[in-house]
């Protein structure tokens, strides 16, 4: 009940595509939704993040889509590019415990 | 500018030996964290700390052990490691336990 399940587990998009990543959760006490990002090298870095109180968040190319009902959510990244080649991680955490429970990754390869 | 750093980036250790991995971090973080990362795994959480001589376990704490002595340096700590323990380490910190966690680099560690 605490696994957060991310797919796919790679992707390939030519450049300019949607990259689309999916994650699904089945603990509804989860009420925050974290995307990380991490490339070759380094640690992951908090990309963007969403709360269950609203539907959908947008920064820049970056969109959180949150399905409550559904128990899920995903990262759709416009006009990909390729230096958005990187491995992806969606996160759920629950009140103040600071305990993020991570999915699997994706890696994505954007294609120039 | 936020940082965290990890003492190494790659260690190559014996199994039995007991191995130390450190983490300082320079932004006043109040709470610290251990992941190891594992393809197709994500981050699963080992340990973690919200204050000086405190700890809690994570999902996998088996056969680790965390020290913070002061309130910048977290260390992990392998008693007797073992080559199922050949990972990715990665720390965090966060500045309360509802903010962003900042990843430091990452230690790769063989045991052989």
């Amino acid at each position: 009940q605490q696994q957060v399940k991310q797919s796919p587990q790679s992707l390939i998009v030519q450049k300019g595509g949607i990259s689309i990543i999916n994650c699904a959760y089945e603990n509804t006490a989860f009420d925050y939704f974290p995307w990380y990002q991490q490339f070759p090298g380094k640690g992951p870095a908090l990309l963007i993040a969403i709360r269950p109180d609203v539907s959908e968040k947008k920064e820049g190319r970056f969109t959180i889509s949150f399905n409550k009902s559904a128990k899920q959510f995903s990262l759709h990244i416009m006009d990909s590019q390729p230096g958005d080649s990187a491995t992806y991680f969606c996160a759920a955490s629950f009140g103040n415990t600071g305990k993020l429970i991570f999915g699997q990754g994706t890696t994505l390869q954007v294609k120039p | 500018d936020v940082k965290v750093t990890q003492s190494s980036r790659y260690l190559v250790k014996r199994t039995g030996e007991k191995v130390f991995l450190e983490c300082v971090q320079d932004m006043d973080h109040e709470n610290m964290f251990w992941y190891r990362q594992d393809p197709g795994l994500g981050l699963r959480l080992i340990y973690f700390s919200y204050d000086v001589k405190m700890k809690e376990k994570g999902d996998i704490p088996e056969g680790y052990s965390v020290s913070r002595e002061k309130k910048e340096r977290f260390s992990l700590i392998l008693e007797s490691a073992s080559t199922n323990q050949t990972s990715m380490y990665l720390c965090a910190s966060s500045l309360t336990p509802e903010n962003i966690q900042y990843f430091g680099a990452g230690t790769r560690l063989s045991v052989l």
